[in-house]
């Protein structure tokens, strides 16, 4: 059974850069066939995608975002990290990270979320 | 790129009743629709893939269809532990949400 958990600052001072690290347990990012994706979730809000890395570090952003976004992998540690620079108030979230087959278009494993703040 | 809405954005029920909740894409997406089941403070869950296949260890209460533009999520019999925000999704994108409230 794969199991995916956040970890970072739960706090963020406004214009600096959001960092958060997922650690997969359970199985190999190294071995493909998944993309290992971060997405959040706004206080009250819905779903938002943030972006994906491939193990062999291809990488695929949301637009909306795409300009603040540098998704990572170290497959020597078996996880992936999310930089998020410029940050707002607006980017207060829950942040997961979740994995999706290539195949099969769903999140089939998910971690427990993180709240970041962003706040002075 | 593709749009998703989910209809109703709320919907208030009572245990026992049947619920539907509809997504629509904005142009066909083939039976690639996924729906998940969220509780508070909790991940999203997957619930459905394919649109119509239950994934495992979920109660068969649950059920999808639909393909092309226009999907449901049927819950047949309403219970306690279903009241939650449902969503779908397709590709990157997910649907706004359905919160499914006691009446």
């Amino acid at each position: 059974q794969v199991q995916l958990q956040e970890s970072g600052p739960g706090l963020v001072k406004p214009s600096q850069t959001l960092s958060l690290t997922c650690t997969v347990s359970g199985g190999s990012i190294s071995s493909g066939g998944y993309y290992w994706s971060w997405i959040r979730q706004h206080p009250g809000k819905g779903l938002e995608w943030i972006g994906y890395i491939y193990y062999s570090g291809s990488t695929y952003y949301n637009p909306s975002l795409k300009s603040r976004v540098t998704i990572s992998v170290d497959t020597s540690k078996n996880q992936f990290s999310l930089k998020l620079s410029s940050v707002t108030a607006a980017d207060t979230a829950v942040y997961y990270c979740a994995s999706r087959a290539v195949t099969t278009g769903y999140f089939d494993y998910w971690g427990q979320g993180t709240l970041v703040t962003v706040s002075s | 790129d593709i749009q998703m809405t989910q209809s109703p954005s709320t919907l208030s029920a009572s245990v026992g009743d049947r619920v539907t909740i509809t997504c629509r894409a904005s142009q066909s997406i083939s039976s690639w629709l996924a729906w998940y089941q969220q509780k508070p403070g909790k991940a999203p869950k997957l619930l459905i893939y394919k649109a119509s296949s239950l994934e495992s260890g979920v109660p068969s209460r649950f059920s999808g269809s639909g393909s092309g533009t226009e999907f449901t999520l049927t819950i047949s019999s309403l219970q306690p532990d279903d009241f939650a925000t449902y969503y779908c999704q397709q590709a990157w994108t997910f649907g706004q949400g359905t919160k499914v409230e006691i009446k």
